[in-house]
């Protein structure tokens, strides 16, 4: 099965700062990958899907590029609602894995 | 608006069975896959399964294979899972969440729900 890899596992930016975060699959997956954004203590969120379209009604400050096996999801200026972990997650085939998630912390 | 609510989670003791519903509304249920995502407490998610839109096809992670079923009653726009042989590691907050094709691979998901908590303790 294809491992999902997200880097850093946390960090942590003052607002106005550019955040990336990165997904590595273990196997090519073309742009099947999606970013979706989980707030403390709520449901998760889909942000990004086919690797770098953006869902509706999600801002622009948020940007997924990427295909193959590396991915980057980019806050162009982190905003305090942006505090949340952010998860990739490959939908080529079965099983439809996630990565580890990515929680970002306002400094 | 597009709804999902679990219901059916409990606590359950280690070996034990329970069965998951997810009612749907407000999109044409039998045109979409479903899946059910966990998370265990102030872990991440891990994807559990998912079904095609007709129920041909069901796919399941590996921790669950041969433990956990799923399946649709598409007359009821409900989807299910069946949990057997439960172990502590089960335990989670499950959900489920409709995709945006009727494939159950190779399909995003867009909607989820609130999400019910499965403790096997």
């Amino acid at each position: 099965d294809i491992q999902m890899t997200q880097s850093p596992s946390s960090l942590s930016a003052s607002v106005g700062d550019r955040v990336t975060i990165t997904c590595r699959a273990s196997q090519g997956i073309s742009n099947y990958l999606a970013w979706y954004q989980q707030k403390p203590g709520k449901v998760p969120k889909l942000l990004i899907y086919d690797g770098s379209t953006l869902q509706s009604g999600v801002p622009s400050r948020f940007n997924g590029s990427g295909s193959g096996t590396d991915f980057t999801l980019t806050i162009s200026s982190l905003q305090p609602e942006d505090v949340a972990t952010y998860y990739c997650q490959k939908y080529n085939s079965a099983p439809l894995t996630f990565g580890g998630g990515t929680k970002v912390e306002i400094k | 608006e597009v709804q999902l609510l679990e219901s059916g989670g409990g606590l359950v003791q280690p070996g034990g069975s329970l069965r998951l519903s997810c009612a749907a509304s407000g999109f044409t249920f039998t045109s979409y896959a479903m899946s059910w995502v966990r998370q265990a407490p102030g872990k991440g998610l891990e994807w559990v399964s998912a079904i095609s839109g007709s129920a041909a096809a069901t796919y399941y992670a590996d921790s669950v294979k041969g433990r956990f079923t799923v399946s649709r009653d598409n007359s009821k726009s409900t989807l299910y899972l069946q949990m057997n042989s439960l172990r502590a590691e089960d335990t989670a907050v499950y959900y489920c969440a409709k995709s945006v094709t009727q494939y159950g691979s190779g399909s995003y998901v867009d909607y989820w729900g609130q999400g019910t908590l499965v403790t096997v303790s």
